[in-house]
């Protein structure tokens, strides 16, 4: 079964500074989403990375897809406090929309 | 344009009720996928239905049942409930498959 790893957990940043969650994942795929979810509320999509080296960004957020290394970061630049939130990442196998989510990344932005 | 919608958006039931979800997806979408969430468990993949066909199915106990409607709308059953069903059930539509995923608000079911 694909497992599908976050890291960290919990993030707690000063507004301004960069950080980056990592998201690695255990069986080869060449698709990967990103999801942010506010407490209460549902998911929303932020990217979707299609192919190895694929690289998006919208505004703070930007992500990248390693497929050799099975890695995808999601790098926050001059955090706000808006974007606090939980982000998950996921992995299709390529046989429908089964989608393995990470654990989970709770991002805490303090003033 | 309409996102997913799903209702109930909370329910409480108790140990041995059932209980049906439905969801509408968004016009012109074809698949609608369920997941649970649970604080423990995460994100888990429940079904994905596809023109009226299950195409996929997690692990999860017979309990759990879905299906699709010729208009796409869909719904999930879950018979005999457990405590442990306590969950954020959450629909997602998309157009294809594998595709970017839609989620909707969700329906969180409490089992007393």
């Amino acid at each position: 079964e694909l497992k599908v790893e976050q890291n960290p957990l919990f993030l707690s940043m000063q507004e301004g500074k960069n950080y980056t969650i990592y998201c690695n994942y255990s069986t080869t795929s060449d698709r990967l989403y990103w999801y942010r979810q506010d407490p209460g509320k549902s998911l929303e999509s932020l990217f979707v990375l299609l192919s190895n080296g694929a690289v998006k960004q919208e505004g703070r957020l930007m992500a990248s897809l390693d497929t050799k290394a099975r890695l995808s970061t999601l790098h926050i630049t001059a955090a706000v406090h808006d974007l606090s939130a939980t982000y998950f990442c996921a992995v299709d196998m390529g046989t429908g929309n089964q989608f393995y989510f990470g654990t989970g990344t709770s991002l805490t932005v303090i003033p | 344009k309409a996102g997913v919608t799903q209702t109930p958006r909370y329910l409480i039931k108790t140990r041995g009720q059932q209980v049906t979800l439905s969801c509408s997806p968004i016009s012109g979408h074809r698949s609608v996928s369920w997941y649970q969430q649970t604080p423990g468990q995460g994100l888990q993949f429940l079904f994905e239905y596809f023109s009226e066909t299950q195409r996929n199915k997690g692990n999860f106990p017979g309990r759990f049942s879905g299906r699709q409607f010729s208009n796409s709308r869909s719904e999930m059953n879950v018979s005999t409930l457990e405590l442990g069903d306590s969950a954020l059930y959450l629909c997602a539509s998309s157009r294809g498959s594998p595709e970017e995923l839609f989620f909707g608000e969700g329906s969180r079911l409490t089992v007393l």
